[in-house]
């Protein structure tokens, strides 16, 4: 399997502009999550989905920070506008209730920085 | 007081040692406990799964829960070079189906 997939990997842009990262979910999971990780927070759940559905939102620090799924293999994290303090580490995870357990698998992130 | 709290390390040992990782936490619907892995620029690994308090082994790593205290651990034994990365503890509980993540402890083993 290619395990969870996002992009950009990297992305710089300048304050005030609109930043958009995506995501493709391992093929057959049904619940799919955005984490955030900085240094002083660690990593702090943003928002996850349940069969495409938002679940919990309440993690999404403000009105500029926006997700969608319009589909069982696609997500995006939109930030509007974007602000220095938004740089971070942003992973896309994604996981199963078909099997036992509870695995969380992560992708690679995405390296956000705004200047 | 925070839902978890993980040593922050950073922590160094000699290549051989036994490390010992810690969390505790406050939040009594926390039933999964998890340890993972992180590489330097890589995304969390699942490393040790468990749901009952006691201890489970897997080759060099021990996890151990104790929900009376509300405590976990985990444990490296003959440490490598290899095991240089950030331990994150991880908690889930019943009802809400996203984990909880303990700050890491960043841990560098000594050649």
């Amino acid at each position: 399997d290619a395990g969870v997939i996002q992009s950009p990997r990297h992305e710089v842009t300048e304050m005030g502009q609109e930043v958009t990262l995506r995501c493709k979910p391992i093929s057959g999971h049904d619940y799919l999550f955005w984490y955030r990780q900085t240094m002083m927070r660690g990593l702090e759940l943003l928002i996850y989905f349940n069969n495409n559905v938002p679940i919990d939102d309440s993690g999404m620090p403000e009105d500029r920070f926006s997700a969608k799924m319009p589909n069982a293999s696609f997500s995006t994290l939109k930030i509007q506008p974007s602000e220095p303090r938004d740089s971070a580490v942003y992973f896309c995870a994604s996981r199963t209730t078909e099997t036992s357990g509870n695995t969380i698998y992560f992708g690679e992130g995405s390296w956000l920085t705004v200047v | 007081q925070k839902e978890v709290e993980q040593d922050p390390g950073p922590l160094s040992v000699p290549e051989g040692a036994i490390v010992s990782l810690n969390c505790t936490y406050s939040n009594s619907a926390f039933q999964y406990f998890m340890w993972y892995r992180q590489y330097s620029r890589k995304g969390p690994e699942l490393l040790m799964y468990t749901y009952s308090s006691g201890n489970k082994e897997d080759g060099r790593f021990t996890a151990q829960v104790d929900k009376s205290s509300k405590y976990i651990s985990l444990f490296i034994r003959d440490s490598q070079p290899s095991d240089s990365a950030t331990y994150l503890c991880a908690f889930m509980d019943t009802g809400r189906r996203a984990l909880t993540f303990g700050s890491g402890t960043r841990l560098q083993v000594q050649p």
